[in-house]
């Protein structure tokens, strides 16, 4: 069955990066695109961008543009999503979801999030 | 960009029908995805290109689309509903995805 599984809560202070992963089993890693969505405490979902795990092309949302990379692994399955100049506005749960394979089909499995505190 | 405007709080009574709006201009254009989210966990794919259900979920939880509101619709809803409902759709003009505001579900 599909799993994702991702790293491990990080704390991070001000002006600093984070690297989260998401690591990929249970389908044919390169088939399928994936999604990186996150939740500030309290809030909703907010979709930052998708990765084509074949070629590796990426597309962001407006607002993470320059900031935020997403890159892949295919030797070892594993999916990457680096923030960088974090702030405090950062601290969120970040979620790696698979989508289809196609990237107008939707996601429909989801890791289990990864904790980002951003702390002075 | 586009934009998806859900209500904030939804409440219903149990055994009753809830119904949760997603509108969007000509939202009814676009396949719209509502994900469940219980509270500390990833969120669920509920419904999917407007009406249709992954396997697992109930047939109490339907869709419809058109104009320019997409309705999540919960029949003889149950304690277990509680959540936060997320409506999506994939935004062609910008090619970016777009998530609603999320709607709490209250089973009182």
């Amino acid at each position: 069955q599909v799993q994702l599984v991702q790293s491990g809560a990080e704390v991070k202070t001000p002006g600093a990066s984070v690297k989260v992963s998401c690591k990929a089993s249970g389908y044919f890693f390169t088939s399928y695109y994936m999604h990186w969505v996150r939740q500030a405490p309290g809030q909703g979902l907010e979709w930052m961008g998708i990765i084509n795990p074949s070629g590796g092309y990426t597309t962001y949302a407006q607002k993470f543009q320059g900031r935020v990379t997403m890159t892949r692994d295919t030797s070892t399955n594993i999916f990457y999503m680096e923030v960088i100049s974090l702030t405090s506005e950062d601290t969120a749960v970040y979620f790696c979801a698979r989508g289809g394979g196609r990237r107008i089909e939707m996601p429909s499995h989801w890791g289990q999030g990864t904790l980002v505190t951003v702390s002075s | 960009s586009y934009v998806l405007t859900q209500p904030p709080s939804v409440s219903v009574a149990p055994g009753q029908t809830a119904r949760i709006t997603c509108g969007g201009f000509g939202i009814g254009g676009k396949s719209v995805h509502w994900y469940q989210q219980k509270a500390g966990q990833a969120p669920v794919l509920a419904v999917h290109d407007d009406s249709d259900r992954p396997s697992g979920i109930p047939e109490r939880y339907s869709g419809s689309n058109s104009g320019n509101t997409a309705t999540l619709t919960i029949s003889w809803a149950e304690d277990g509903d509680e959540a936060d409902y997320y409506c999506l759709v994939w935004d062609s003009g910008s090619d970016h995805w777009v998530f609603g505001g999320g709607t709490k579900l209250t089973v009182l």
